[in-house]
């Protein structure tokens, strides 16, 4: 089954402690990209990458970072995860040329929780 | 990418046919119109792409006028299903660039 894959689905963590979000894809999309959603401001989109080590930024990079060493796997990393960072984070990738045709494909999201 | 404008929230009864507007007042000439819904705690997905006159499939209409300055959604006949977040994103079919996905529109079906 083509999918988007997310873990953790939920992740309860302190203020500092680095943690990173899986997300893989079984599609073989050049593209991949980190969005966060918080209640009234809608999915914010972290990072985005166009292909394997090809990254950058999306309109909230701060607090985050993100590798693309192999195609179908894009991690988002925290290295010092703060309470403001709380949200629902969703991984979506899709073909290169095709983002605006059908689409991202969503992994399902994790919740996280700085405390 | 064009800026899109969109309701905050919509209220409908079941069974209604229901219209979601989007003005994307700047929008470039190699740029296609798709929405998203999307369910509480769930990713987005795909509902409908256009580019211009109507498009129809099993799910939604879209209706885009000659000047593409905006673009209609329409689901007919909602249910309680259909209760959702609608977002309309504006961008080239090549698109590599940031995707913004803004607020999108809070559909609320009544019984």
């Amino acid at each position: 089954e083509a999918q988007v894959t997310q873990n953790p689905r939920y992740l309860i963590t302190v203020t500092g402690k680095k943690l990173t979000v899986t997300c893989s894809q079984n599609m073989n999309h050049e593209y991949m990209s980190w969005y966060r959603q918080d209640p009234g401001l809608g999915l914010r989109q972290i990072y985005y990458s166009m292909n394997v080590e090809v990254t950058d930024k999306g309109d909230v990079p701060e607090g985050y970072k993100v590798s693309r060493k192999e195609k179908r796997n894009f991690p988002l990393i925290l290295e010092s995860p703060s309470p403001n960072q709380t949200s629902l984070y969703f991984c979506a990738s899709s073909p290169l040329t095709e983002i605006f045709n059908y689409g991202y494909t969503f992994g399902s999201g994790t919740r996280l929780t700085v405390v | 990418l064009a800026k899109t404008t969109q309701p905050i929230s919509m209220d409908s009864y079941e069974g209604q046919e229901v219209n979601i507007t989007c003005s994307h007042n700047n929008i470039a000439t190699n740029d296609y119109i798709t929405w998203y819904q999307q369910f509480p705690s769930q990713g987005p997905r795909f509902i409908i792409q256009g580019y211009k006159t109507k498009v129809t499939n099993e799910v939604a209409s879209l209706f885009i006028p000659a000047d593409r300055k905006s673009s209609t959604l329409s689901l007919p006949r909602v249910s309680l299903s259909d209760t959702a977040v609608y977002y309309c994103l504006v961008g080239p079919s090549g698109g590599y660039q940031k995707v913004t996905f803004g607020t999108g529109t809070k559909l609320q079906v009544i019984p």
